[in-house]
This record gives structure tokens, C-alpha cells and sequence, in this order.
């Protein structure tokens, strides 16, 4: 089943802050953020694991709540080279096999 | 050189048609995958290989089949062509070795493929 990413698209002006949300029916092992820019491959953010951890990278970061199944990407300060469409990938807990993945958030970032 | 190539990057062919996806990496992964793309649906599973003998279908199986003829090497194949089966693929490996939790997925330059 495939986990809800919310919201769909955003605007943001350089410099403007952003969270990307991704929530699962399901009990979840472990999160993975990518990023995807317009005509080229989907590239690795992070990896968030059951345990509620947060992580961060330069000035993005992200957290998973285990109790709601969610887990938030949050991007500060944000730079135009942010712009693209961000995808969760979640692997479920029980039988753990390959990720499903949201169906994106697009988010463009103007100067 | 890139450590996961797929060819064709384009093709276009006609409903009924067979054709073949292919994708290698030089990653020495032991996983592969098989996503289509389209917009708005993000990226859904089609055929994932944990090993050269372990093949699962993923969400959208169906009119696809796929063949893990050496680790390094996964195709994609669709046997009939219909046209909504146009959209992008992407082929992607990662390394299960690094432990639990720390699979991150390289994926191909994708093949976009047009079926009229």
C-alpha cells in the first residue's frame, strides 16, 4: 500500500523553510528519502530507521515517528537547487522486502 | 562511466510488440529493481531480484516479465505492448550487505518508452 505524501506541490521563495510529510497504514521499518529533478534519476537523501531517529543532512533534515507511521523531511533556508520532486520509500516491518513509494511532492523554489 | 547504465534511453514501438529493457551496473550490488514512472503516480515496483535465484513480482507485475541473467545484469521485458504501458523506467541496485536499514537505491538514467 502505498504511503500518502502530502502536500503535492509547494512554492517557495530562496531562503523559505518546508516540510514534506509521508504517512503509512502500515507498521514500518524504515523510511528513505530521494530526490528527483525534472528529466533525470531519483537521487539519495536519507534513511530514517523505527527508533523515532532524526537525521541531517547539510540543511535538510528529516524525522520518523514510529508511534504515527509518519515520517517529515524538512527542508530550511532553501536554496534553488532544492527544486525537484521529493519521494518517501517506506519498507514495512513484517516481511520486510523492497520500498513502496509516495506519490511525490513537487517543490519548486523561485528566486 | 556510469555505475548503472539502461538501454534503450528511448524506444518507440507498436502495440502487440515484444521488447526488451536492459540494465547493468558495475556496482557489485546484489539487488535489483524495475520501476515504471508515470506522472502522478510516482514510482511503482515492478519486478524486484534479491540474487541472480531470487525473482518477486512487485505492485504492477502484470504484463511484464523480467530475467537476472548475471548480478550484474537485469532486464525488463514486455512480452505484448500495449499502449498504457507508455511511461519511464527505472532500473535501480542496491547492496544488502551494508546491514539492516542501510540499502540506499542507485537508480539508472531511466528509458523512456512510447508505445503507439
Amino acid at each position: 500500500q502505498q504511503p500518502v505524501q502530502s502536500p503535492q506541490a509547494v512554492i517557495l521563495r530562496e531562503g523559505e523553510d518546508a516540510v514534506i510529510n509521508c504517512s503509512s497504514s502500515k507498521a514500518l521499518y524504515s523510511v528513505h528519502w530521494y530526490r528527483q529533478k525534472h528529466g533525470e534519476a531519483p537521487v539519495f537523501l536519507m534513511i530514517l530507521l523505527k527508533g523515532g531517529e532524526q537525521k541531517g543532512h547539510e540543511k535538510i533534515s528529516a524525522s520518523f515517528n514510529e508511534k504515527k507511521q509518519q515520517s517529515s523531511l524538512y527542508l530550511t533556508a532553501s536554496q534553488l537547487s532544492y527544486s525537484g520532486t521529493y519521494f518517501c520509500g517506506t519498507e514495512s516491518d513484517t516481511g520486510r522486502r523492497a520500498l513502496t513509494f509516495g506519490s511525490g511532492t513537487r517543490l519548486q523554489v523561485q528566486p | 562511466d556510469a555505475d548503472v547504465t539502461q538501454t534503450p534511453r528511448n524506444r518507440i514501438t507498436k502495440t502487440g510488440k515484444r521488447i526488451m529493457l536492459e540494465c547493468s551496473q558495475t556496482k557489485g550490488h546484489d539487488r535489483m529493481y524495475w520501476y515504471r514512472q508515470d506522472p502522478g503516480l510516482g514510482l511503482r515496483l515492478i519486478y524486484y531480484s534479491f540474487d541472480v535465484k531470487d525473482i518477486n513480482k512487485g505492485e504492477i507485475s502484470d504484463g511484464y516479465s523480467v530475467s537476472r541473467q548475471a548480478q550484474a545484469k537485469f532486464s525488463l521485458s514486455l512480452e505484448s505492448a500495449i499502449p498504457n504501458q507508455t511511461a519511464l523506467y527505472f532500473c535501480a541496485t542496491s547492496d544488502s550487505t551494508g546491514g539492516p536499514g542501510q540499502e540506499t537505491q542507485y537508480f539508472g538514467p531511466g528509458t523512456r518508452l512510447l508505445v503507439l
